[in-house]
């Protein structure tokens, strides 16, 4: 039973560029998130689709954006890239609806290191 | 508004030595659920325990225990007779009730040293 897997893992990018990150869901989950990491930090919220729909979002300017696919599958676009957006980006799935009663534990990818240069 | 703070930034054991490592959270909801996370070199965030917040009973799952107090606000979590391989970055959790969307706290790095 594959897990959450993300790509690419790594990627360098120039200030001003647009980078897409692709994220595959636990087999049987339709929830996915994405969290920024920046060097030193926690994850950082960014927003959560389900259903294909984004249900929630974090503290994050509209250059990110993203996408859920009917398969689950999701990804995140950066557009204007900045030196900041340098982090990892981690993609995690659940199982659980918008209104699910209990906070499903979040399973995570590897991540995808991005680099802005 | 939600808000979880790991004062510990780095701690440095010998093998088989024990570790706690701090956590305190803040929030206004009711119910919630707390959080441990490992996270490895490899980068991916490995899930450790799911707490809700009307079970305060402690848990030991091997040589992990972790201890909830609602009263201080606090869910520490500690490794007995640690291991290299605990070496990791250890994150603490917060999410609150029918939004399963996580804050984390900035993260323990725990070295244990042989």
């Amino acid at each position: 039973d594959a897990g959450v897997t993300q790509s690419p893992t790594h990627l360098i990018k120039t200030r001003g560029q647009q980078v897409t990150l692709r994220c595959s869901p636990k087999s049987g989950h339709d929830t996915v998130s994405w969290y920024q990491q920046a060097l030193g930090q926690g994850p950082q919220f960014i927003f959560q689709y389900y259903e294909e729909e984004e249900r929630q979002r974090g503290n994050f300017p509209d250059r990110f954006s993203g996408h859920q696919f009917p398969n689950y599958s999701s990804e995140l676009n950066v557009n204007a890239l900045l030196l900041g957006d340098s982090a990892l980006y981690l993609c995690a799935s659940s199982h659980s609806s918008y209104n699910s009663a209990t906070n499903e534990k979040l399973f995570f990818g590897s991540g995808t290191q991005l680099s802005v240069l | 508004a939600q808000k979880v703070t790991q004062a510990q930034t780095e701690i440095s054991v010998v093998e088989k030595e024990d570790v706690t490592l701090d956590c305190v959270y803040e929030t206004r909801d009711t119910t919630y659920y707390l959080f441990w996370y490992k996270q490895p070199p490899s980068g991916e965030l490995v899930f450790l325990i799911r707490r809700n917040s009307f079970d305060e009973q402690n848990e030991i799952s091997g040589r992990y225990s972790w201890n909830f107090q609602k009263s201080t606000s606090s869910f520490n979590f500690t490794i007995t007779a640690s291991q290299v391989v605990d070496s990791a970055v250890y994150f603490c959790a917060l999410s609150v009730y029918n939004f399963n969307k996580f804050y984390f706290g900035s993260g323990t790095k725990l070295n244990v040293k042989p």
